[in-house]
């Protein structure tokens, strides 16, 4: 268990409104990882950090930015939510031997 | 780019029957592979993975999978399974040289009594 808290757990917004999903872990990993999952298309890489401040697109980033400015903190933003982006986001981070660990999940319904 | 293939989206077997969930990768020169189990409402956690070495690797659960390099193959298998097994099981792969996974679609493995 590495230690990842996500925040919040559950949420619901409105189409339009900006939505920022927080991750917080207290292993000291470098490496951190934001998904999405889908029914039907497993789990998809939005963006991830390779340090504070260092972070890249993943394969579906289009409406999505991230934060990191602590080694312990990876933050997802939607600039603006659309109903595409309902999902199960999940957050991870790369320990030894390659292994990601992965936090508890946010449920987000955009209406 | 490198992509992974499960081909079975529904296993349903009954309690303590065999099963194999089968996955499938891309071709590459070196990967780390890995499979991982979801419970409902939680997060992945782990089951085995592959780095190098011995080409069979077990769970503390009784599941094994063997790397396969001729036929880019990792299926993951139990001779007897339980109840408690029922699950959403996810294979993937990342490339020696990259820090990131790829996913496959994910099998739920549904154990009847």
């Amino acid at each position: 268990d590495a230690g990842i808290t996500q925040s919040p757990r559950h949420k619901v917004t409105e189409t339009g409104t900006p939505v920022t999903l927080r991750c917080h872990q207290t292993e000291n990993h470098r490496y951190m990882y934001w998904y999405r999952q889908d029914p039907g298309h497993g789990l998809r890489l939005i963006h991830y950090s390779y340090g504070v401040k260092d972070t890249d697109k993943g394969e579906v980033s289009d409406g999505y930015s991230v934060s990191r400015s602590k080694t312990e903190d990876f933050l997802l933003t939607l600039e603006s939510a659309t109903s595409s982006q309902t999902s199960v986001y999940f957050c991870a981070t790369k320990g030894s031997q390659e292994t990601q660990y992965f936090g508890p999940g946010t449920r987000l319904l955009v209406l | 780019a490198q992509s992974v293939t499960q081909l079975d989206s529904q296993v349903p077997v009954f309690e303590e029957a065999p099963v194999e969930l089968r996955c499938n990768y891309s071709s590459s020169v070196s990967v780390y592979l890995f499979w991982y189990v979801q419970y409902p409402n939680q997060g992945l956690q782990l089951l085995l993975k592959y780095l190098s070495g011995s080409t069979l690797v077990e769970s503390i659960n009784g599941f094994e999978a063997e790397f396969n390099k001729s036929q880019t193959s990792f299926h993951l298998r139990k001779p007897s399974v339980h109840i408690s097994d029922t699950a959403e099981y996810f294979c993937a792969v990342s490339d020696a040289d990259t820090d990131k996974l790829i996913f496959g679609t994910g099998t739920r493995l549904q154990v009847f009594p």
